[in-house]
């Protein structure tokens, strides 16, 4: 079965660049949440879209900023990175929407960004 | 604010045991539960989902519950193997959103 896809799955970025993450929903999910997971953390909620429009957002960066295409896709853009952005970036998918219809999530396997 | 909680923080048993982990939310106006399972520097693979209408849901050797009223759920791992060992977190839905906030996760070392 088809699973969420992120890319790149490592990311090795300097202080102050930017970066660009990539996630591609499981067929057919109209739903896209990313969430961080520095080390030794659980994961953090950063933002989400259900059919192209923001429906949630956590505690996201005013640095961060995302969207979702017209093909479901979507991609968090990241700029002026400090270290402590180096965490792994999830993102998850699913169908339904905003609550309370509320579906699974299925989530991908992470984009890996280290800031040096 | 919704916080989710996990006990224990680490877990470790012998190879064959049943087990259970424990997972309390603060706030019961929840719409689902999912637990996941994490190994180290991995994804989240979704292991269970029990909606807020549900009591109880099973797959496999893995059994979880759900009480809302009193904020609670518990996986329950039958005949543990050393391939269970792994991090096991709890997630709820908060009020108002979609998002999924996360307890701090049970690490589990099942021994051979």
């Amino acid at each position: 079965a088809a699973g969420v896809i992120q890319s790149p799955r490592h990311l090795i970025k300097e202080k102050r660049e930017t970066a660009t993450l990539k996630c591609y929903p499981i067929p057919r999910h109209d739903t896209v949440y990313w969430y961080q997971q520095g080390p030794g953390q659980d994961p953090q909620f950063l933002i989400s879209f259900y059919e192209k429009m923001q429906s949630d957002k956590g505690s996201i960066p005013d640095r961060f900023s995302a969207q979702q295409f017209s093909d479901y896709h979507s991609e968090l853009n990241m700029s002026s990175l400090e270290l402590g952005d180096s965490a792994l970036y999830f993102c998850a998918s699913s169908t339904g929407g905003v609550a309370p219809i509320s579906y699974e999530q299925y989530f991908g396997p992470g984009t890996r960004l280290t800031v040096t | 604010k919704q916080e989710v909680t996990q006990i224990p923080a680490a877990l470790s048993v012998p190879e064959g045991e049943n087990l259970v982990l424990n997972c309390s939310f603060t706030d019961s106006a929840i719409y689902n539960l999912q637990w996941f399972r994490q190994d180290p520097g991995k994804g989240l693979t979704s292991l269970l989902l029990i909606q807020s209408s549900q009591r109880e849901q099973t797959s496999g050797r893995l059994n979880a519950s759900l009480d809302k009223s009193s904020g609670r759920s518990t996986l329950y791992i039958a005949a543990s193997q050393p391939g269970d060992s792994a991090t096991y977190l709890c997630a709820v839905n908060s009020p108002g959103g979609s998002r999924l906030t996360f307890g701090e996760g049970t690490q589990l070392t099942v021994n051979p």
